[in-house]
């Protein structure tokens, strides 16, 4: 199986603040990788798709970059709505497989 | 709008069963691909199976030979049959589209199983 490794597992930051986060696959998964984001008691959205694809209705602010083992999801400036956690999830070979989370706190 | 409730959830004991089911509406379901996904309380999502239009099932090793998943297209509608329940499947279930590039493009809910004694 496809492991994922997200970095860090939470983050403090700033309102306006710019924000990566890190995701590495344990093998190539080409751009097979999507992000997204869960706020408490609700089921995930999707953000991004084929690693830099921008999911309809989803600010411009986020964005995604990488291929084969190591992705980002950049937040240009934080706003309060992007306190949640952040999930990415590689797709290229079953099982899918998820990261472990990253959770975006408030500093 | 494309809409997707699940329900059949609740306590059971370990190695009992339980059947979850997804009602979709808002799109041509039969034409879709299907999947579930966990997450334990407190815990991370793990996707559990996947369901083609064409009857292509693919299952997490966590629950493979236990889970079932199906589909009846006439009453657009998923279902995951659970047997063999362990306390460790305890989550919530989500049901989600898949379409394209995009493996979870919308969710459910979500379904509480609790698997006590």
């Amino acid at each position: 199986d496809i492991q994922m490794t997200q970095s860090p597992s939470t983050l403090s930051a700033s309102i306006g603040d710019r924000v990566t986060i890190t995701c590495r696959a344990s093998q190539s998964i080409n751009s097979g990788l999507a992000w997204y984001q869960q706020k408490p008691g609700k089921a995930p959205k999707v953000l991004i798709y084929k690693a830099s694809s921008l999911e309809s209705g989803v600010p411009s602010s986020f964005s995604g970059s990488g291929s084969g083992t190591e992705f980002t999801l950049t937040i240009s400036s934080l706003q309060p709505d992007d306190f949640a956690t952040y999930y990415c999830q590689q797709y290229k070979t079953y099982p899918w497989t998820f990261g472990q989370g990253t959770k975006v706190e408030i500093k | 709008e494309v809409q997707l409730v699940e329900s059949g959830g609740g306590l059971v004991q370990p190695g009992g069963s339980l059947r979850l089911s997804c009602a979709a509406s808002g799109f041509t379901f039969s034409s879709y691909e299907m999947n579930w996904v966990r997450q334990a309380p407190g815990k991370g999502l793990e996707w559990v199976s996947y369901l083609s239009p064409g009857g292509t099932t693919y299952y997490a090793d966590s629950v493979k030979g236990r889970f079932t998943i199906s589909r009846d297209n006439a009453k657009n509608s998923l279902y995951l049959q659970m047997s063999s329940l362990r306390v460790e499947d305890t989550a919530v279930y989500y049901c989600a589209r898949t379409v394209a590039d995009i493996p979870f493009e919308y969710w459910g809910q979500g379904t509480l199983v609790t698997v006590s004694s």
